[in-house]
């Protein structure tokens, strides 16, 4: 049972570029979501999406675009990376909506931006 | 605005003590609470929650506590261990709602 994964799980870039962080889940459960976690933060939601072709914005979403063509793969792009954007990304993954349903997370991917 | 605070970074017990960590929260509307461990270069892991209707959830050495009128849960470990050592985040589920709003987290430390 894979789970929930998330690759690469260090990426560095420079500013200006495009970069995208994978996400892929095995449980087939219809929601998923990015969090970056920065220091002093905790945990902010950037995007969350319902199912394929569905997607919402978060907190944070300024920057970011989401993709849901698959229910298992939930990509995030980062169109033109920001020195900003340096911060740990987590994807999760939650079965439903039935009320108190916890979200199941990656281990994360570290993106430094130059 | 801080829907969910944890207002201790962190706390240091002994083996074989209670560790009590607590979260407050300001949003009447929230009907779910969760407790999340975080180890270094882990994802966060689900450990424990409590419907807003309850006012105590048990878990093996883990318990929750809810105190809906100070608006208060607080998350018992007993006894503590030195692999409780990690970061605790508390979060909370707006009704309706398939999101959750975060505290910052609290680091525990277990001392052997």
């Amino acid at each position: 049972d894979a789970g929930i994964t998330q690759s690469p799980r260090y990426k560095i870039t420079e500013t200006g570029r495009q970069v995208t962080l994978m996400c892929h889940q095995t449980w087939s459960h219809s929601y998923m979501f990015w969090y970056r976690q920065d220091l002093g933060h905790g945990l902010r939601l950037i995007y969350y999406s319902a199912a394929a072709d569905i997607t919402d914005k978060g907190e944070v979403p300024d920057g970011y675009v989401v993709s849901r063509s698959k229910t298992e793969n939930f990509p995030l792009t980062l169109e033109s990376a920001t020195r900003s954007q340096t911060s740990v990304y987590f994807c999760a993954s939650r079965r439903d909506r039935a009320p108190g349903q916890p979200q199941h997370f990656g281990d994360g991917t570290r993106l430094s931006i130059l | 605005d801080q829907q969910v605070k944890q207002n201790s970074p962190s706390l240091s017990v002994q083996e074989g003590r209670i560790s009590i960590l607590n979260c407050d929260y300001t949003n009447s509307m929230f009907d779910y609470f969760l407790w999340y461990k975080k180890y270094p270069a882990e994802g966060p892991t689900f450990l424990i929650s409590i419907s807003s209707i309850k006012d105590k959830n048990e878990d093996g050495r883990f318990t929750v506590f809810l105190n809906k009128s100070a608006k208060h849960l607080s998350l018992h470990i007993v006894p503590s261990q030195p692999g409780d050592s990690a970061v605790y985040f508390c979060a909370a589920s707006v009704r309706g709602s398939e999101k959750l709003v975060f505290g910052k987290g609290t680091k525990l430390t277990v001392n052997p």
